[in-house]
């Protein structure tokens, strides 16, 4: 599977919009891109998913330019309970359904 | 949306002792379900891929032998962790996928701690 790079960290405050930018130059056509959110001793929880242009949902957008090598996930006034560890990852349709996390992005909101 | 549950959420054993974690999805049917492990500050490491009814497919450097998955209905597959030793202390993470073969959208279970002393 395809190897994603994100930061490590990024810092906010309380009300401001974040976007955490993902690489993946080595996208598969058949790779869909996922990010999933992780609080500490907690299993991750499915965000967004998208394959191509903007998938919004109620609680983030997913950007993915035309060549699709990165995609932003853009969190809208984020909130202290919004720091997390957030996780983008690549997958297809295809039968194994396999997940392989990268370092993640470690978001810390301030008040 | 759908709810996978594991249990025990945390176990404490003694050395050398085993340790049976169950996964399940509540409300769906999962012939796959995938068991990870997280050391504390580090991303999940997949382990392996369970398939109701067959053998389990296991990732390059983790020993089947030590980490016996059974996936014995489509709503349960369990992870024994055998002769445990302290650095097999870790946080386990199962999940399962929402529709078989067709998204990438998994259900994660809680996490199960283990502290091996």
């Amino acid at each position: 599977l395809a190897k994603t790079t994100q930061p490590i960290s990024m810092d906010s405050y309380e009300g401001q919009e974040v976007n955490i930018t993902c690489s993946h130059n080595n996208i598969a056509t058949n790779d869909y891109i996922t990010w999933y959110q992780q609080f500490p001793s907690q299993g991750p929880r499915f965000i967004i998913q998208g394959y191509k242009t903007k998938v919004t949902n109620e609680v983030a957008s997913l950007f993915i330019p035309a060549d699709r090598k990165s995609s932003t996930l853009s969190l809208p006034r984020v909130s202290l309970s919004d720091t997390a560890v957030y996780y983008c990852l690549l997958g297809g349709g295809g039968a194994t359904n396999k997940l392989i996390f990268g370092t993640g992005t470690l978001l810390a909101v301030q008040p | 949306g759908a709810v996978v549950s594991q249990h025990p959420s945390w176990v404490i054993c003694k050395s050398g002792t085993s340790v049976k974690i169950e996964c399940r999805s509540l409300d769906f049917q999962a012939t796959t379900m995938f068991w990870y492990r997280q050391f504390p500050k580090q991303s999940l490491m997949l382990m392996a891929t369970s398939n109701e009814g067959s053998k389990a497919t296991y990732e390059q450097g983790v020993e089947k032998d030590k980490f016996l998955i059974n996936h014995a209905s489509l709503t349960l597959s369990t992870l024994t962790v055998t002769s445990a030793h302290p650095e097999d202390s870790s946080f386990y993470i199962c999940s399962a996928p929402s529709v078989a073969g067709v998204t990438y959208e998994q259900y994660f279970g809680p996490g199960t701690r283990l502290t091996v002393t």
